[in-house]
């Protein structure tokens, strides 16, 4: 079975930092990018990074560069995002997804076809 | 950013009706435009990309119309599995950008 699980969220003070987990099984994860979307509390989706097969190319919303940092071990079929100098409104539920990015018209296209079941992280005093 | 903008935010459909949900980007994004859908508390559901491509396994219920700055998502006979919030996510250009959500919720 494909499969995605999240790990690492929880309470973390302003200023804190976090590492989340993404267990990949049941296709072969080094043929996939990866990529992270987060949902805040009642609000909807917005995604955060994505990284290549072999990590030599990521992209990252302007809101989180400098702060996170998406990486991957593909001989432990695991993506990570380290979250640093938290904020309030990084608090969200955060999803690892599949992503079968292609190249059209030169540039890359993202399509998410495999979803974990998300971490919760919550930045409060 | 590229900002996509759905309408309407919510609606109300009774189980058979036809539904449609409409996405703008503000700027031209091609064809450059997928659909997820999410159930409360779940993780979303991917249903078309390339703004008419029918992901496999997804019902023939759902299609997608659309290109430029103006798309639509079609539930052509709405069942009750169907009623979540729908997001449209742009494709064209860094950062990925998803429409604020549309609801659909039973009348």
């Amino acid at each position: 079975e494909v499969q995605l699980v999240e790990s690492g969220g929880g309470l973390v003070q302003p200023g804190g930092s976090l590492r989340l987990s993404c267990a990949a099984s049941g296709f072969t994860f080094s043929n996939y990018w990866m990529t992270w979307v987060r949902q805040t509390p009642g609000k909807g989706l917005e995604w955060v990074a994505n990284i290549k097969e072999d990590g030599g190319e990521k992209h990252y919303v302007d809101s989180v560069k400098g702060r996170f940092t998406i990486s991957r071990d593909n001989a432990k079929n695991s993506l990570y995002l380290e979250m640093n100098s938290l904020r309030a409104e990084d608090t969200a539920v955060y999803y690892c997804a599949r992503d079968l990015n292609y190249v059209d018209r030169g540039g890359n296209k993202d399509v998410f076809d495999i979803w974990g079941q998300g971490t919760k992280v919550a930045v409060s005093s | 950013a590229i900002q996509m903008t759905q309408s309407p935010s919510s609606l109300s459909a009774s189980v058979g009706e036809r539904v449609t949900v409409t996405c703008r980007a503000s700027q031209d994004i091609l064809n450059d435009l997928g659909w997820y859908q999410q159930k409360p508390g779940k993780a979303p559901k991917l249903l078309i990309y390339a703004a008419s491509s029918l992901q496999g396994g997804v019902s023939s219920r759902f299609s997608g119309s659309g290109s430029g700055t103006d798309f639509t998502l079609t539930i052509s006979r709405l069942q009750p599995e169907d009623f979540a919030t729908y997001y449209c996510l742009q494709d064209y250009s860094y950062p990925r950008t998803f429409g604020q959500g549309t609801k659909v919720e039973i009348k």
